[in-house]
């Protein structure tokens, strides 16, 4: 059983597109959170939602846009794809007070844009 | 602001020698939480340890060994009689137990090479 997974693995693309980027947890954690991994393998914090509500936008554009429809999903929403985004994207989780706890991670969605 | 070092960018060394990996951290808040994750070649990010800023106490969990520090912020971590599988990119983090800031902050890892 995965506990938190994320779809695609890959995803290739050309400039301009919209594409998304799914995230489930099974975990039954209130928070989840999305990061991303440049080529240097630096990893920053994009968002995080606890209970289906925006906790944290870390300066990110707005091409960027998480949804979240229940406690179990947080997808990824990107227009508008540039060169720059081509990254690995992690999808994590974890349970109430989040800033306490442990963070668990999905496999990462690696992002091409050509 | 919260902040993670590691100044270590890669290590290599022969397997089963020991390898530390320095980690050193900057907070303002008294209670934090610190973290260490292992990114291996296939990419994923596997948690090893997390330790609060009230226990200072040394962990052991079988080769791994953590060391932690607060009156040097240092949160080291000691592979003992390194192997192969233990190449892998690793990451220290720390979260500040503030409501509205509920994120990690990574440092910019640490690639060990073990070589066989």
């Amino acid at each position: 059983d995965t506990a938190v997974s994320q779809t695609p693995k890959y995803l290739v693309t050309q400039m301009g597109n919209d594409k998304s980027i799914k995230c489930e947890q099974n975990l039954g954690h209130d928070t989840m959170y999305w990061y991303k991994q440049d080529s240097k393998k630096f990893l920053k914090i994009m968002f995080s939602y606890n209970n289906k509500e925006l906790i944290i936008n870390e300066t990110v554009p707005n091409r960027f846009s998480p949804k979240s429809p229940d406690k179990a999903h947080l997808n990824l929403h990107i227009n508008s794809l540039e060169l720059g985004d081509s990254a690995v994207y992690f999808c994590a989780s974890s349970q109430d007070p989040p800033s306490t706890d442990t963070q668990y991670f999905g496999p990462g969605t690696r992002l091409t844009v050509l | 602001a919260q902040k993670v070092t590691q100044a270590q960018t890669e290590i290599s060394v022969v397997e089963k020698e020991d390898v530390t990996l320095d980690c050193v951290y900057e907070t303002r808040d008294t209670t934090y939480y610190l973290f260490w994750y292992k990114q291996p070649p296939s990419g994923e990010l596997v948690f090893l340890i997390r330790r609060n800023s009230f226990d200072e106490q040394n962990e052991i969990s079988g080769r791994y060994s953590w060391n932690f520090q607060k009156s040097t912020s240092s949160f080291n971590f000691t592979i003992t009689a390194s192997q192969v599988v233990d190449s892998a990119v690793y990451f220290c983090a720390l979260s500040e137990a503030d409501f509205g800031n509920e994120k990690l902050t990574f440092g910019t890892g640490t690639r060990l090479t073990i070589i066989p």
